[in-house]
């Protein structure tokens, strides 16, 4: 099935701070999602992105699907505290999703 | 309110005792799965269900059962738990061409730390 590798597996950033995780394929992936599990909390979905070179943003998150297909990032702009929690890249089919393994953000003041 | 719901939330068991965690969402969501969770090891897929009756092997199926008998309900049976079955568990669903609902976003369950000793 599809992998997907994530980087890095942990980022610790001073509020204020930009934060980017990383998300490669070997292989063209047809959909890319991002979740957000915050600590001791369950993924909660953010959004998904299904064309190539598809930029989307909600608020101070920005999300890229790559040209190819094989990659995309979540960018965060000036981290806050609530940003805490790992974010993981999700693909798949209707039926099957596999994760990444997920960066998780800890951002202190 | 929208909601996938399972239980229980904390289970300590031991060796070779069967256990069941329900899962139940209210949405009216054809799609159930179950994910476990392990550090280091992101989510992985134990099974899926497109539909009542319907159900098929993710990833990770060895050691699990499931059943879908009726739509809003998909619990996970451990007939013979073992200590590498010790882990966090997710519940999730996801609708099928729904009009309330993104057919792409899936609700989790709150999860079931289990640990087998």
């Amino acid at each position: 099935g599809q992998q997907v590798m994530q980087i890095p597996q942990y980022q610790h950033v001073q509020e204020g701070e930009d934060f980017t995780t990383y998300c490669n394929s070997s292989t063209t992936l047809s959909n890319i999602q991002w979740y957000k599990q915050r600590p001791g909390g369950h993924p909660v979905f953010l959004i998904q992105l299904v064309k190539s070179g598809e930029v989307k943003k909600q608020k101070r998150l920005t999300f890229q699907f790559g040209e190819a297909k094989k990659n995309s990032s979540l960018h965060i702009t000036a981290t806050q505290t609530t940003d805490v929690g790992t974010y993981f890249c999700v693909t798949g089919t209707a039926s099957k999703l596999t994760f990444g393994t997920g960066t998780r953000l800890q951002v202190t003041l | 309110e929208a909601q996938v719901t399972q239980n229980p939330r904390y289970l300590i068991t031991v060796t070779g005792k069967k256990l069941t965690v329900t899962c139940s969402q209210n949405m009216n969501h054809e799609y159930m799965s179950w994910y476990r969770q392990d550090p280091g090891l992101g989510l992985r897929q134990i099974y899926y269900s497109m539909n009542v009756e319907v159900t098929d092997k993710g990833d990770v199926p060895e050691g699990y059962k499931v059943s879908r008998k009726e739509k809003r309900n998909f619990p996970l049976i451990l007939e013979s738990p073992s200590p590498n079955q010790t882990s966090l568990y997710f519940c999730a669903s996801r609708g099928i061409r729904t009009r309330s609902f993104s057919t792409d976003t899936q609700y989790f369950g709150p999860g079931t730390r289990l640990t087998v000793l």
